[in-house]
């Protein structure tokens, strides 16, 4: 079945430092892709996606490729701020079989920017 | 953006009652909405899909009868746990899909379920 595998935490960031979490993928065809994020005592949000190989998906600074010849969606910022201090979560929609419209979520990476 | 509530956002109750559940879109109509328990420290784990108007249906090693799930408009879906237990302790978030953007799914803020 589908699976994602996502960098192991936690991971903790000065503010400002240069911010990559690595998530690698197992599918049927070619799923879509996704970064969720989850802050102290809220619901997941979606970060940003990418439906197609080589599709960049961006928000708030935010930033992740689609690429299919290594089956990863890393997640990087340039510069973290105290604010992005969150659990994030790589997930993937399911294109074949009994995984397809259902999202699979990695393991989560807690994220902890330091002033 | 959509907007997904939860009710009640934490609960307690005693081993062997029932609790439910209740997620609302609020701003849009789900034709379809998920159903996830989360452990401390975990991923997501899929309990059961529910379409408006039919049965849900359950993922591998989800009991159907302990965790009963209605989807009777396209604003409301409803988990109810029965004859809880503490290994039923969790946190369970709803989320919806349909209409807007079939692939993308807007999340509840989570129900926190303590059982005594």
């Amino acid at each position: 079945g589908d699976s994602v595998t996502q960098m192991e935490g936690p991971v903790t960031l000065s503010e400002e430092a240069f911010l990559t979490i690595n998530c690698t993928y197992t599918a049927t065809g070619y799923p879509s892709l996704f970064w969720y994020v989850q802050y102290p005592g809220e619901g997941l949000q979606l970060l940003l996606k990418a439906t197609k190989a080589d599709d960049k998906g961006s928000n708030k600074g935010f930033e992740a490729t689609y690429r299919k010849e290594t089956t990863s969606f890393h997640l990087e910022k340039g510069s973290v701020q105290v604010s992005d201090s969150a659990v994030y979560f790589c997930a993937l929609v399911g294109r074949g079989g009994t995984s397809y419209g259902k999202l699979t979520f990695g393991q989560g990476t807690i994220l902890t920017v330091h002033p | 953006g959509a907007v997904v509530s939860q009710h009640p956002s934490w609960v307690i109750c005693k081993s062997g009652t029932s609790v439910k559940i209740e997620c609302r879109s609020l701003d849009f109509q789900a034709t379809t909405m998920f159903w996830y328990r989360q452990f401390p420290k975990q991923s997501l784990m899929l309990m059961a899909t529910s379409n408006e108007g039919s049965k849900a249906t359950y993922e591998q090693g989800v009991e159907k009868d302990k965790f009963l799930i209605n989807h009777a408009s396209l604003t409301l879906s409803t988990l109810t746990v029965t004859s809880a237990h503490p290994e039923d302790s969790s946190f369970y978030i709803c989320s919806a899909g349909g209409g807007l953007a079939p692939e993308t799914q807007y999340f509840g803020p989570g129900t926190r379920l303590l059982v005594l």
